[in-house]
């Protein structure tokens, strides 16, 4: 399976921007780049997913590099209830998801 | 709509014992998942189902039984718990399995 790297936390003030990293140098051309959060006891919460444009919707964009090796989400306000796990999972056809470790974010009162 | 709703919400079990998870879905999804999630790790599928009548394995299948009753509903059945087994259990469902999955709200187990 292709994997993903992502850093295992990142903190953000509130009310400002956040920008999630996710690196898949290993990404085949029918991979699809999803993204799904988990809140604090709760089950993951899908986000955004997209192939090679990048992607808007009313939780967050996702910015896909050229060469489909990273992308990045991105939540344009952080508030305290986007404190939550964040999974970038890659996705090709009828395979089922793979989840890693995720990045924690933390906000910032 | 309910979305993915699971029972029970905890659950505590000696060595040994047996018990079913229990997950239904409204939604008129096809598909169907059971996914496991240990302390600080993500989640693992354990079996999924892509449509009624048929079962999968995941990546960790053992231990594990499941049954796909009907659209609705996707059972998860431990015949011999373990302490290995101790887990949080997540059912998920989406309409295909190229589609986004819908997660519950989770069954806490613990095996004693």
């Amino acid at each position: 399976d292709a994997k993903t790297t992502q850093p295992n936390s990142m903190e953000s003030n509130e009310e400002e921007p956040v920008h999630l990293p996710c690196n898949h140098s290993t990404i085949s051309g029918t991979d699809y780049i999803h993204w799904y959060r988990q809140l604090p006891s709760q089950g993951p919460e899908y986000v955004i997913h997209g192939l090679t444009s990048n992607v808007n919707n009313r939780m967050a964009s996702l910015a896909i590099a050229e060469d489909r090796k990273s992308s990045t989400l991105i939540l344009h306000r952080a508030t305290l209830r986007d404190a939550a796990v964040y999974y970038c999972i890659l996705k090709s056809g009828n395979t089922p998801l793979v989840f890693g470790k995720g990045t924690r974010l933390s906000v910032i009162a | 709509n309910a979305g993915v709703t699971q029972t029970p919400k905890f659950q505590v079990l000696k060595t040994g014992q047996s018990m079913t998870l229990q997950c239904a879905q409204d939604m008129n999804h096809n598909s169907m998942y059971w996914y496991r999630q240990d302390p600080g790790m993500g989640l693992r599928l354990i079996y999924y189902s892509a449509s009624e009548g048929t079962t999968d394995k995941g990546e960790v299948p053992n231990g594990y039984n499941v049954s796909r009753l009907n659209k609705r509903e996707f059972s998860l059945r431990l015949e011999s718990a373990a302490p290995s087994q101790t887990s949080v259990y997540f059912c998920a469902s989406s309409f295909g399995r190229n589609y986004e999955q819908y997660f519950g709200p989770g069954t806490r187990l613990t095996v004693t």
